[in-house]
């Protein structure tokens, strides 16, 4: 099974920051990566996937990079609607995995 | 609209079965890898299981393997997720998600998938 490793496992930040969020698997997924944000109570969202599409209708202050075992996700010019938790997902091979999240929090 | 409704959540007994169920809507069902991911409280996201759009290939991670099966009928619009042998450590919230396949331009092998819709879950608690 491929791991996800996630840091930090929480980040503090301001409105209007900009924040980079790390994932790493344990070993070569190509560019087969997303990124999803939820918020308390609801459902996730795909921001990003193949490790640096912009899924529509997301923000263009998201962005991801990477490839093969290290990816990131820079949130740009925080928003007060940005503070939430932050999963990346592999699909390169079953069984799917997440990492752990992220949580993005106000200082 | 996309929308996709889960129901069949609830307490059961440690040793119990539930059936989780999914009815989907605003998109051609049949088209699309269907999927449950679950999260258990105050935790991550955990992938479940997948069944391809015409229903004959299904994945489901070790936790569930030979306890859970995952099914649809396009016919319907639905998916199932069918429960025996339920644990305490089964309990979360089940969401249902719809995948996006993408394909290796390379070797043209099918990645399954990213989740891109879900809906807005169903909880299952087992405790005695």
């Amino acid at each position: 099974d491929i791991q996800m490793t996630q840091s930090p496992s929480t980040l503090s930040a301001s409105v209007g920051d900009s924040v980079t969020i790390t994932c790493r698997a344990s070993q070569s997924i190509n560019t087969w990566l997303a990124w999803y944000q939820q918020t308390p109570g609801k459902a996730p969202k795909v921001l990003i996937y193949k490790a640096s599409s912009l899924e529509s209708g997301v923000p263009s202050r998201f962005s991801g990079s990477g490839s093969g075992t290290e990816f990131t996700l820079t949130i740009s010019s925080l928003q007060p609607d940005d503070f939430a938790t932050y999963y990346c997902q592999q699909y390169n091979s079953f069984p799917l995995t997440f990492g752990l999240g992220t949580k993005l929090e106000i200082k | 609209e996309v929308q996709m409704v889960e129901s069949g959540g609830g307490l059961v007994k440690p040793g119990g079965s539930l059936r989780l169920s999914c009815e989907a809507s605003g998109f051609i069902f049949s088209r699309y890898t269907m999927n449950w991911v679950r999260q258990a409280p105050g935790k991550g996201l955990e992938w479940v299981s997948s069944i391809s759009s015409g229903g004959s290939d299904m994945n489901y991670a070790d936790s569930v393997k030979g306890r859970f099966t995952i099914s649809r009928d396009n016919a319907k619009n639905s998916l199932v997720l069918q429960m025996s042998s339920l644990r305490a450590e089964d309990t979360a919230v089940y969401y249902c998600a719809r995948g996006i396949t993408y394909y290796d331009l390379l070797t043209s092998r099918p990645l399954d998938c990213v989740f891109d819709q879900w809906g807005q879950g169903t909880l299952v608690t087992v405790s005695s």
